[in-house]
């Protein structure tokens, strides 16, 4: 059975920091996903990454995959209060379809 | 313009009632899938069609039976409401052939039972 999972899970930051959020999972996969979720919204699609040392990055957010470590991050650079949501990788198993969510991780970004 | 829409929004109602939820897609996509979120925003699959087939069931209780009347609608219905049933549906969809296979999600349905 494919896991996921994210840490942390819970994440308060100041404005301007720099941090990173971490995505294992537990099976080959070549097809990983980021979504971003609003309080009461549904799921944003950030980021596709498909091959091993992808890295794709939109404004202060970045993410890479390294398909042999099966491990992603979402690195958050100079962090601002916009960004406080709930990340979540989820990632599907080679050959199949369906997206296996991690727990998420709920960040707040402080001013 | 709505890419994945849902109905209704908010569901409220009362154990032992019946309940349909729709969705429909406007992106082409092949596959549909319906997804539940719990209490704890733990995100699972329930079900997921292939131009009309059914494709991922997952071990959801018989109580759920999802209808896909064409490959740009997928409802879910759901018999004899339990409270424990109280979730946030989400329905997606994606093009299951390409590469990417990204999944584009609905609004949300927040169902509570009481």
């Amino acid at each position: 059975e494919l896991k996921v999972e994210q840490n942390p899970l819970f994440l308060s930051m100041q404005e301007g920091k720099n941090y990173t959020i971490y995505c294992n999972y537990s099976t080959t996969s070549d097809r990983l996903y980021w979504y971003r979720q609003d309080p009461g919204k549904s799921l944003e699609s950030l980021f596709v990454l498909l091959s091993n040392g992808a890295v794709k990055q939109e404004g202060r957010l970045m993410a890479s995959l390294d398909t042999k470590a099966r491990l992603s991050t979402l690195h958050i650079t100079a962090a601002v209060h916009d960004l406080s949501a709930t990340y979540f990788c989820a990632v599907i198993r080679t050959s199949g379809s369906r997206l296996t969510f991690g727990e998420g991780t709920q960040l707040t970004v402080n001013p | 313009d709505t890419a994945v829409s849902q109905t209704p929004k908010y569901l409220v109602t009362q154990m032992g009632n019946d309940k349909s939820i729709k969705c429909e897609q406007n992106l082409g996509h092949d596959t549909m899938y319906w997804y539940k979120q719990d209490s704890k925003k733990f995100l699972k699959i329930m079900f997921s069609y292939n131009n009309k087939e059914l494709i991922i069931n997952e071990t959801v209780p018989n109580r759920f039976s999802p209808k896909s009347p064409d490959k740009a609608h997928l409802n879910l219905h759901i018999n004899s409401l339990e409270l424990g049933d109280s979730a946030v549906y989400f329905c997606a969809s994606g093009q299951a052939v390409s590469s990417y296979n990204e999944q584009f999600f609905g609004p949300g349905t927040r169902l509570t039972v009481l």
